[in-house]
């Protein structure tokens, strides 16, 4: 059974300041999602890993993954307020019937004035 | 606009008394799946379909049906919901599971079973 873990599951961060979330997950996977849910909306997609040594960026976000470790990252630089949210990643591995995402449990991010 | 609309948003019902979620994509997207969302829990996946007529198992889907008779539309069936199925559902879709494309998520539908 494939397990995703994220961590911290909690963040509280002060503008300006740098930081990084984890994902780990339990077996090998073909490809990795980075996804942001503000409250009481739906999800957003930001990033999609596929391979080994993968780096996207996207404003003040960076993912990376590393899938010999089976670990990705989600690097937040100079924080500001509204990067507030939760930030989930999912790993999708390939079954006989086809794909299945799993999710870690999410990183709920703050960030204070 | 592209999108994935989940019908209805709010939903209160009682133990016992079956209800359909709807779900629609206007993507021709072949690939559909319906999630729970539960606080600690993250998402946790229902079912979802790689095409019409073909639906498989999530890792929760006990209690849930399915049913994906032409591309667009995903119902999600609780044919005897229970309190444990007060949830916030998600359905979402994406071009096909074997390409990179993420999912497209629907607005969620909060059901609560008293």
């Amino acid at each position: 059974e494939l397990k995703v873990e994220q961590n911290p599951l909690f963040l509280s961060m002060q503008e300006g300041k740098n930081y990084t979330i984890y994902c780990n997950y339990s077996t090998t996977s073909d490809r990795l999602y980075w996804y942001r849910q503000d409250p009481g909306k739906s999800l957003e997609s930001l990033f999609v890993l596929l391979s080994n040594g993968a780096v996207k960026q996207e404003g003040r976000l960076m993912a990376s993954l590393d899938t010999k470790a089976r670990l990705s990252t989600l690097h937040i630089t100079a924080a500001v307020h509204d990067l507030s949210a939760t930030y989930f990643c999912a790993v999708s591995i390939r079954g006989t019937s086809g794909s299945r995402l799993t999710f870690g449990e999410g990183t709920q991010l703050t960030v204070n004035p | 606009e592209a999108q994935v609309t989940q019908n209805p948003r709010y939903l209160i019902t009682v133990t016992g008394k079956k209800l359909t979620v709807t779900c629609s994509q206007n993507m021709n997207h072949e690939y559909m799946s319906w999630y729970r969302q539960d606080p600690g829990l993250g998402l946790r996946q229902i079912y979802y379909s790689m095409n019409v007529e073909v639906t498989d198992k999530g890792d929760v889907p006990e209690g849930y049906k399915v049913s994906r008779k032409e591309k667009r539309n995903f119902p999600l069936i609780l044919e005897s919901p229970s309190p444990n199925q007060t949830s916030l559902y998600f359905c979402a879709s994406s071009l096909y599971q074997g390409a990179v494309s993420p999912l497209h998520f629907g607005n969620g539908t909060r059901l609560t079973v008293t």
